[in-house]
């Protein structure tokens, strides 16, 4: 199975909004809306920020906002933050009962 | 509050065996509910989901390592345990092991331990 395609970095200022795109397959995103998204500080564990495609875990900021079209998912975040400052990484179920997740995107905040 | 703790060597020959446990607390691993996966991250790369195993008998393995991975429960301790055999540098990575809500939320993480493969 072949990783799904992320930007490897994007950049925002504090305030604005930013979009991270994570595309697949018609065996994977497409297929399914089970994409999730994590966040990933440097030296911490990744933390689910979206699973379902667009459905935040309790404590996540409403700020994190999640879609699909077809094989590619995004990840939007509103009114960034210094502290949004992190990896991100999609993941999705795919038709062979496995995970697969993308490259990760670096976004710095400006 | 559930916590995952992952252990094991932290330093491995090339060609020799890797063997990690997580111990879970605050939880069942053999609930009819999650996952439990096994995912690493080589040093400065994206993460990579290894396979996970549910209700303590199901097993679900990442097709490019399938070969050499293992993944297995003791209820008892409540641990989940990962074998990869034949390693090489490219195993070097942090390994975490996270519960997984169905089919696809990480939601919980341990803190990951360090492996690194000599030669």
């Amino acid at each position: 199975q072949s990783a799904l395609t992320q930007p490897a970095s994007v950049s925002g200022s504090p305030g604005q909004s930013i979009t991270i795109t994570c595309t697949g397959t018609s065996s994977d995103v497409g297929g399914y809306n089970y994409v999730s998204w994590y966040q990933q500080h440097p030296g911490k564990a990744p933390k689910l920020m979206i699973y379902e495609v667009n459905n935040r875990p309790s404590g996540v900021s409403n700020r994190f906002s999640g879609s699909k079209s077809a094989n590619t998912a995004s990840l939007t975040i509103s009114g960034l933050q210094a502290e949004d400052e992190a990896d991100y990484y999609c993941s999705s179920f795919t038709s062979t009962y496995t995970l697969v997740f993308g490259g990760g995107t670096k976004l710095t905040v400006l | 509050q559930l916590q995952l703790q992952e252990s094991g060597p932290g330093l491995v020959k090339a060609t020799e065996t890797l063997s990690l446990t997580c111990t879970v607390s605050g939880g069942s691993i053999s609930s009819n509910v999650y996952y439990w996966d096994w995912i690493r991250q080589p040093p400065g790369k994206g993460l990579e989901w290894i396979g996970g195993i549910f209700s303590s008998v199901s097993t679900y393995y990442n097709p490019s390592l399938k070969s050499r991975v293992t993944i297995s429960a003791d209820t008892s301790k409540s641990q989940v345990s990962l074998k990869v055999t034949s390693v090489t540098a490219t195993d070097t990575a942090i390994y975490y092991c996270a519960r997984r809500g169905p089919p696809t939320a990480l939601d919980f993480w341990g803190q990951g331990t360090v492996v690194t493969v000599s030669s």
